[in-house]
């Protein structure tokens, strides 16, 4: 019950096109859902975050689409550029619970140019 | 204003020694978070400190310890070093309180021979 599944695993998106990365997760308890971006030799940094009160959230190039019903939430990345080009996690955490984050398996997106 | 700082960045140990790992948050964050991200794997959460205490704990055996200073820095031992254990450990930081993200460090690369 604390997994959050991501797909795909791997995803290469031309220069431009629309990178969608999909989540799912069983715990209803959850009520706090961000993305995370990480760089070879970096740690994740947070892209956005939605909470379970809204079903879309959009900031710049990226938005975060959630279907509270269904138990997903996907990450949408529009006009794609090379600089995107990184490993992509879901997460999920109960805020009441201190944020202890379940991550997703990651999602390596590559932007060809 | 930096961020959450960790040393060292790499380290190599033998199977049986023991390590300890060392995490700055970033300015103005009181809230310490473990990960350990396997390779090609999401983090997974090994525990959390707030006020010098553990506040909850992933599921990780007791060979996994830490330590918060009265300055919010903290310290990760692993003791009795197992082949399993070779991951990237990544700290994050936060302020308590809801809907507070957590920022995370660069990490530091263990290597078990």
């Amino acid at each position: 019950q604390q997994q959050v599944k991501q797909s795909p695993q791997s995803l290469i998106v031309q220069k431009g096109g629309i990178s969608i990365i999909n989540c799912a997760y069983e715990n209803t308890a959850f009520d706090y859902f961000p993305w995370y971006q990480q760089f070879p030799g970096k740690g994740p940094a947070l892209l956005i975050a939605i909470r379970p009160d809204v079903s879309e959230k959009k900031e710049g190039r990226f938005t975060i689409s959630f279907n509270k019903s269904a138990k997903q939430f996907s990450l949408h990345i529009m006009d794609s550029q090379p600089g995107d080009s990184a490993t992509y996690f879901c997460a999920a955490s109960i805020i009441s619970g201190f944020q202890k984050l379940v991550f997703g398996t990651g999602t390596r997106l590559l932007v060809s140019p | 204003d930096a961020g959450v700082t960790q040393s060292p960045t790499h380290l190599i140990k033998t199977r049986g020694q023991q390590v300890t790992l060392r995490c700055s948050p970033k300015s103005g964050h009181d809230t310490v978070s473990w990960y350990q991200q396997a390779l090609g794997q999401g983090p997974q959460f090994i525990f959390q400190y707030y006020e010098e205490e553990e506040r909850q704990r992933g599921n990780f055996p007791d060979r996994f310890s830490g330590h918060q200073f009265p300055n919010y820095s903290s310290e990760l031992n692993v003791n009795a070093l197992l082949l399993g254990d070779s991951a990237l450990y990544l700290c994050a930081s936060s302020t308590t309180g809801s809907n507070q993200p957590q920022h995370f460090g660069d990490g530091t690369r263990l290597s078990i021979l």
